[in-house]
């Protein structure tokens, strides 16, 4: 199994770009998440997904927006970059904690897209 | 609404010290809590966790217990190594298995 995987792994874009980042997990997770990492902020969540077709809102999602189509995909999309979204981008994916009535399940995360806004 | 707070600034020292990164969290109820690793260059792992109060969790040498009355999630190793060099994230679990994240940890070992 590949995981999760990311694509690209690396983009550099100038300001009013706009760019689609790609998640595809194959272990049949039903949930899906996105995340930003930047330096002394930790990671924050962007948007996720709790199934095929669904999205909702995290802690920063203005100026992003996801599409879930396929239960393994998960796009993230820039419409028009600004250099405040220079950061690296995580995706993770998870079970649904409704799967098997656990409560809670590990989320498992993709090798970040690192990305530049000029 | 739910949140993570990890102490500040990176931590340094040398091969076979005991290692300590304090985590407190805020959360209505009792929430999982993680630790989480990320090595240069890689995404985040899962290192342990723990589901309920005085829980321990273990990994790699690596141990953390979920203290109630003190809410709080420290990392603890014995004896590190060059190799335990990497950023760790305490975390917890809220609605919709979503994780809030500490700020991280920068750990470097020295020789």
């Amino acid at each position: 199994n590949a995981g999760v995987t990311q694509t690209p792994k690396f983009r550099v874009l100038k300001t009013g770009q706009s760019m689609t980042l790609l998640c595809a997990q194959d272990m049949n997770h039903e949930y899906m998440y996105w995340y930003r990492q930047d330096p002394g902020m930790g990671l924050r969540l962007i948007h996720y997904s709790v199934g095929e077709g669904t999205t909702a809102k995290g802690e920063v999602p203005d100026g992003y927006n996801v599409s879930r189509l396929k239960k393994q995909n998960f796009l993230l999309g820039l419409e028009s970059a600004a250099p405040s979204q220079t950061s690296v981008y995580f995706c993770a994916s998870s079970y649904s904690p409704y799967r098997w009535a656990q409560e809670t399940y590990e989320q498992y995360f993709g090798p970040g897209t690192r990305l530049t806004v000029t | 609404g739910d949140s993570v707070t990890q102490m500040e600034g990176p931590v340094t020292l040398s091969e076979e010290a005991f290692l300590t990164i304090n985590c407190t969290y805020t959360a209505t109820g009792y929430p999982s809590l993680f630790w989480y690793v990320q090595y240069p260059g890689e995404g985040l792992q899962l290192l342990l966790k723990a589901t309920k109060a005085d829980d321990k969790g273990s990994n790699k040498g690596f141990e953390a217990t979920y203290r109630k009355e003190t809410t709080s999630f420290h990392l603890e190793k014995g004896s590190v190594q060059v190799s335990d060099s990497a950023v760790y994230f305490c975390a917890l679990i809220y609605g919709n298995n979503r994780l809030a994240f500490g700020k991280g940890n920068q750990v470097v070992v020295i020789p």
